[in-house]
């Protein structure tokens, strides 16, 4: 059965302070993995597709990772614009669509 | 611009009461997606569509219905409501993707249900 794994479950960070945050899979051949963003009473919001390891991403001070086994979401020089729930979800190649989502991380930016 | 909508944002029902939820996209995607969001459980699929006509059955999906007479619209009916079903909803959809794309879901605003 197709797991993902978000860690930690909340941080919270000072302005302009870097962290990452880390999704762990076990899935049966990814076909791709995604991040998104979701506010308080908003929808996700689609951020990024990884596809294979050793492949990244980025947008503004966001940088998506993948290896074999996890994803890492950094977060550098955070503003407080940042604060929201990421979530991660990988479709396996035999998903036919079908998204399999970690509980997210809370992450909250103060000035 | 193409979009995903949802309606009522927010219901309150009675124990035992039927419930539509809406869902409308103007993507022209194939695929729909309904899934449930909980405090500690993050999104669990309930129904899902590849078409019109065709509908599937997620991991959550006892209690809830759907069906698809047409590419924009998916509602989720909740046949007898129940306590247990309180919870924020939320439409997706997707493209069919090809060989080498992956099905990117696009996500509505949600509508937060309260089951009294």
């Amino acid at each position: 059965e197709d797991q993902v794994t978000q860690s930690p479950e909340a941080l919270r960070l000072q302005e302009g302070e870097s962290s990452s945050l880390n999704c762990s899979y076990t899935v049966s051949g990814l076909r791709g993995l995604f991040w998104y963003r979701q506010d308080p009473g908003k929808g996700p919001e689609f951020l990024f597709t990884l596809y294979s390891a050793g492949e990244e991403k980025e947008k503004e001070r966001l940088k998506a990772t993948l290896t074999k086994k996890e994803s890492f979401l950094h977060i550098t020089a955070p503003k407080p614009e940042d604060s929201a729930t990421y979530l991660c979800a990988v479709q396996a190649s035999d998903s036919w669509g079908k998204f399999q989502f970690g509980a997210g991380t809370q992450v909250v930016v103060t000035p | 611009d193409a979009e995903i909508t949802q309606s009522p944002r927010h219901k309150i029902t009675e124990t035992g009461r039927q419930v539509t939820l809406a869902c409308h996209q103007t993507w022209n995607h194939n695929n729909m997606f309904w899934y449930r969001q909980d405090l500690g459980h993050g999104l669990r699929l309930i129904h899902y569509s590849y078409g019109v006509h065709d509908t599937n059955k997620g991991e959550v999906s006892d209690g809830y219905s759907v069906s698809r007479s047409n590419t924009e619209d998916l509602p989720l009916t909740l046949e007898s409501a129940a306590s247990s079903q309180t919870s924020v909803y939320f439409c997706a959809s997707s493209e069919i993707a090809g060989v080498t794309s992956t099905d990117t879901q696009y996500f509505g605003p949600g509508t937060r249900l309260t089951v009294l």
